[in-house]
C-alpha cells in the first residue's frame, strides 16, 4: 500500500514561514490534499489538488508537489495556525493519509 | 449551508453492535462520496472506506475490510457506519467526510465527529 511520510513536528516563530513536507513514491504524479486539525475539532481542508485553496482559506497557505515530495507552506505564521496538519492522496481506490505533523508556533 | 451532521456519542460494551450515522444537507447527496475516517485517541487520521450514495458502491481500506459495514439511504441523505461486534480497540472518534464523486478535489466538508467508547 502507498505510504505518505510526514515529519512528526515542525516549529516556527510567529511571522516566519513554516514548511511541512509529505514524502511518497512519485507523489508528484498524484493530487495531494492538506488538512488542518485543531484540538477537539474536525479536520478542515486547507489545500486541494496540490496547490488550490478552498474559499475562506487565507492566501498565506500554499502548496506544491513535485518528484517524491509535496510541501505545505504557511507564510507569516500566526498563533492560530498551531495545529496538526495531514497530507492525503487517492491511491489504488483508497484514500491515504500521512501520519500528521504537529505545527508549534513558538 | 452545506453540512454533515453525525449522530451522538456512544458508550458500548465489547461484543455489542452499533450503527452511527451521518446526515448530509444543503447539497445533492448523491453527487458526493461519503468516507468514514477513524481517529484513535492521540493518533492520526485513518481512512476506513467510502460509499457512493448514488448506487451504494463501497470500497474499504484493507485494514477495515470485514470489520465494519458502510451503507447509505439516499432517500434521507444519510450514510452509516456499523459494527456487528465491537471491541475495546474500536474506541475512537469517527468522522464522515464528503468528496466529489467525479473529481479528486479532497474531502471538503466533514462531520463534527462521533465518539465511540467500548468498555466493559
Amino acid at each position: 500500500s502507498y505510504v505518505l511520510t510526514q515529519p512528526p513536528s515542525v516549529s516556527v516563530a510567529p511571522g516566519k514561514t513554516a514548511r511541512i513536507t509529505c514524502g511518497g513514491n512519485n507523489i508528484g504524479s498524484k493530487s495531494v490534499h492538506w488538512y488542518q486539525q485543531k484540538p477537539g475539532q474536525a479536520p478542515v481542508l486547507v489545500i486541494y489538488y496540490d496547490s488550490d485553496r478552498p474559499s475562506g482559506i487565507p492566501e498565506r497557505f500554499s502548496g506544491s508537489n513535485s518528484g517524491n515530495t509535496a510541501t505545505l507552506t504557511i507564510s507569516r505564521v500566526e498563533a492560530g495556525d498551531e495545529a496538526d496538519y495531514y497530507c492525503q492522496v487517492w491511491d489504488s481506490s483508497s484514500e491515504v493519509f500521512g501520519g500528521g505533523t504537529k505545527l508549534t508556533v513558538l | 449551508e452545506v453540512q454533515l451532521v453525525q449522530s451522538g456519542a456512544e458508550v458500548k460494551k465489547p461484543g455489542e453492535s452499533l450503527r452511527i450515522s451521518c446526515k448530509g444537507s444543503g447539497y445533492s447527496f448523491t453527487s458526493y462520496w461519503i468516507s468514514w475516517v477513524r481517529q484513535m485517541p492521540g493518533k492520526g487520521l485513518e481512512w476506513m472506506g467510502r460509499i457512493d450514495p448514488s448506487d451504494s458502491y463501497t470500497n474499504y481500506s484493507p485494514s477495515f475490510q470485514g470489520h465494519v459495514t458502510i451503507s447509505a439511504d439516499k432517500s434521507i441523505s444519510t450514510a452509516y457506519l456499523q459494527w456487528s461486534s465491537l471491541k475495546a480497540s474500536d474506541t475512537a472518534m469517527y468522522y464522515c467526510a464528503r468528496r466529489p464523486g467525479d473529481h479528486n478535489y479532497g474531502m471538503d466538508v466533514w462531520g463534527q465527529g462521533t465518539t465511540v467508547t467500548v468498555s466493559s
